[in-house]
Formats: structure tokens, sequence, C-alpha cells
């Protein structure tokens, strides 16, 4: 099993809808959870860090389900600015060394 | 704030040729991270440091990969020599302490041919 696990998509969506990406993780010591969008061909970039109670950001609202292991990401009211891919990002639990391990990303691309 | 800076932003050489990289990380960042991206993947850890030390490098093919970050701050990549299996994104990062948000550079894209 990955460590980190993403649907690749892609997702196609018309604007203003309404969309979801759930992100599952093997290691239940994990503490930090982060969602980061990548632009193609440019860096990943944090998009928000996933908090124990949930937590919003505009149209975006992150989620942590520690009992299931999985993560999610919503995004209300999709604009055209929102295609990209998104990747979720857990640390591997350890306390030593706090290693990031990346998903392979869910790919959305949002229509007009 | 000044971001990570990596250079150079594009490489292309022949296999079996040597090549290197280099980060240097935002000031104050303790944990400097090298990743490895190939096309339509995640990008994978290949080493992290803490400081001027080595925290995982496990992930990183030592007969042909290495890296060091001199005095904790500036780090350098090299691979030699060069495989095709080596064309990718090497994305530097770095973070305040490990287990916090991590900040990327603009990645060094490879060609190996």
């Amino acid at each position: 099993r990955k460590e980190v696990e993403q649907d690749p998509g892609p997702f196609n969506v018309p604007e203003g809808a309404t969309v979801a990406f759930n992100c599952t993780y093997s290691n239940s010591a994990s503490q930090s959870f982060f969602w980061y969008r990548q632009d193609c061909r440019k860096e990943p970039k944090l998009l928000m860090s996933v908090y124990s109670s949930g937590n919003e950001d505009g149209r975006f609202t992150a989620q942590l389900n520690r009992a299931s292991q999985y993560i999610s990401l919503l995004i209300r009211d999709s604009k055209l600015s929102d295609s990209a891919t998104y990747l979720c990002v857990v640390n591997d639990g350890s306390s030593n060394t706090g290693k990031l391990i990346f998903g392979q990303g869910t790919t959305l691309q949002v229509k007009p | 704030e000044a971001g990570v800076a990596q250079s150079p932003r594009y490489k292309i050489i022949e296999k079996r040729q040597s090549v290197a990289f280099w980060c240097n990380p935002i000031s104050g960042h303790a944990t400097l991270y090298w990743y490895q991206q190939i096309l339509g993947q995640g990008p994978k850890l290949l080493i992290q440091f803490q400081n001027n030390g080595v925290v995982d490098d496990s992930q990183l093919p030592k007969d042909r990969f290495s890296a060091e970050r001199l005095k904790g701050v500036d780090s350098t990549l090299k691979i030699q020599p060069a495989k095709l299996e080596d064309s990718a994104v090497y994305l530097c990062a770095s973070s305040l302490l490990s287990n916090t948000e991590a900040f990327f550079g603009q990645g060094t894209r490879l060609t190996v041919v």
C-alpha cells in the first residue's frame, strides 16, 4: 500500500461546481497534513494546512479523519483559475525525521 | 522575504555525464529537502537535511547521487554518472522545522539524452 494515495483524476467540472478530493495515508502516527497546489511546469505551493478540527479558507475547506486515515479538500464555486494539480502531503509520523511524503496528485480541470 | 533559490533552471546533458544542482533555502530554515519529480507523479523525497546533518536519504540512489549541505545553509545535489531515467525536475524545499510546511524553489528541469 502506498504511504499516501490519491485518485489522479482528472476531475473535469464546470465553473461554479463544487468538487471534493480525498487522500488516504497509511501511517496512523502521522501528525502533519497539508494540501499543496501545483500548476503546470511550476513548483508546488502550499494551499493550506489541515487541522484536526477542520479548517476553511474562503472557498476551500480541508478536513481530517484520523479514524479512517484520510484527509479531504472541498472546493466550492470552482473558478477557471482553480485548474491545477492538488497534492496531498503527510508527514511520516516519525518525531525524529518529520519526512514529508507527497501523493501523486489529483488533476482538476475547470471548464467554462 | 526571499524564497528558496535554485540553479540552474534547466540542464540538458548526455547520459554518463555528471551534473550538479544548487539550492539556497529560506533564511533561518533548519530543514532542507531535495525531491525528484517525474512527469505525472508526485515529488519523491531524495534526501532531507536538518541543519548540516542528513536525516533521511533512504531513497537516494547512492551509487550515483550525492548531496551535501555545507554549514547548514546552501546545498548541492550531484548526479554522476547520469542515466536516461534521471530526467526529471529536481525540487529543493525548506521548512523552519521538520513537520512544518515546506516551501519550494522553482526547480531544475534535467533532461538526459
